[in-house]
């Protein structure tokens, strides 16, 4: 089992839809936590990046982690065919360099 | 806003020779990560570098070996390659001695071995 579980999609939503992804991990040394944004072919791009539980938001993005329950959420609103991608959740324990990432849930925004 | 510079962008190989991957961190970034993501996949962490000195070791082959100069740029260097070996590999940069662990990421390079 993978300590970073990620439902990989596809998801398709019509424009303008609010956007729910999730992942759920098991190591609860997991202290650092982002989001990234992955088109076809090209390097991860950072979204978000947040170390607590809480709500953190930035423009249509807002991420979410609950450390109780071991569950961290990206919400997208009012999501545009240009958001279409795949969406990484990825955490670093802490003390230690490497993120973990989730397998990634591809988007599909249609017109 | 400067970002991560990696090179070359595209390379192709053949089983059993070398290759070299360089990467370019984010000025003033003091912290460079190396990541395998192979078909389909999630990123898979290699090694990273602080100040020039290795700080973490992933899943990284012993074939592979990689290093961090004075001007904070990386060489990933990859021997006797396999055709497992191909991959994109993405190096990342971050500004740790600032606290901060957010990690940013270059283009990549993709490797194939034939």
């Amino acid at each position: 089992q993978k300590e970073v579980e990620q439902d990989p999609g596809p998801l398709s939503v019509p424009e303008g839809a609010i956007v729910s992804l999730n992942c759920t991990y098991s190591n609860s040394a997991f202290q650092y936590f982002m989001w990234y944004r992955q088109y076809s072919r090209k390097g991860p791009e950072l979204l978000m990046y947040t170390y607590s539980s809480g709500n953190k938001e930035d423009g249509r993005f807002t991420a979410q982690v609950d450390k109780s329950s071991k569950y961290i959420s990206l919400f997208i609103r009012d999501s545009q065919p240009s958001d279409s991608a795949t969406y990484l959740c990825a955490m670093t324990p802490y003390n230690t360099d490497k993120l973990i990432f989730g397998t990634g849930t591809r988007l599909q925004v249609f017109p | 806003a400067a970002g991560v510079i990696q090179s070359p962008r595209h390379l192709i190989k053949e089983k059993r020779e070398t290759a070299t991957l360089k990467c370019y961190p984010i000025p003033r970034h003091d912290t460079v990560y190396w990541y395998q993501q192979g078909p389909g996949q999630d990123p898979q962490f290699l090694i990273s570098f602080y100040e020039k000195m290795q700080s973490d070791k992933g899943s990284i082959p012993d074939r592979f070996s990689a290093q961090q100069f004075s001007d904070y740029h990386s060489e990933l260097n990859m021997s006797s390659l396999e055709l497992g070996d191909s991959a994109l590999y993405f190096c990342a940069s971050s500004l740790v001695r600032g606290g901060s662990y957010e990690q940013y990421f270059g283009p990549g390079t993709r490797l194939t071995v034939t």
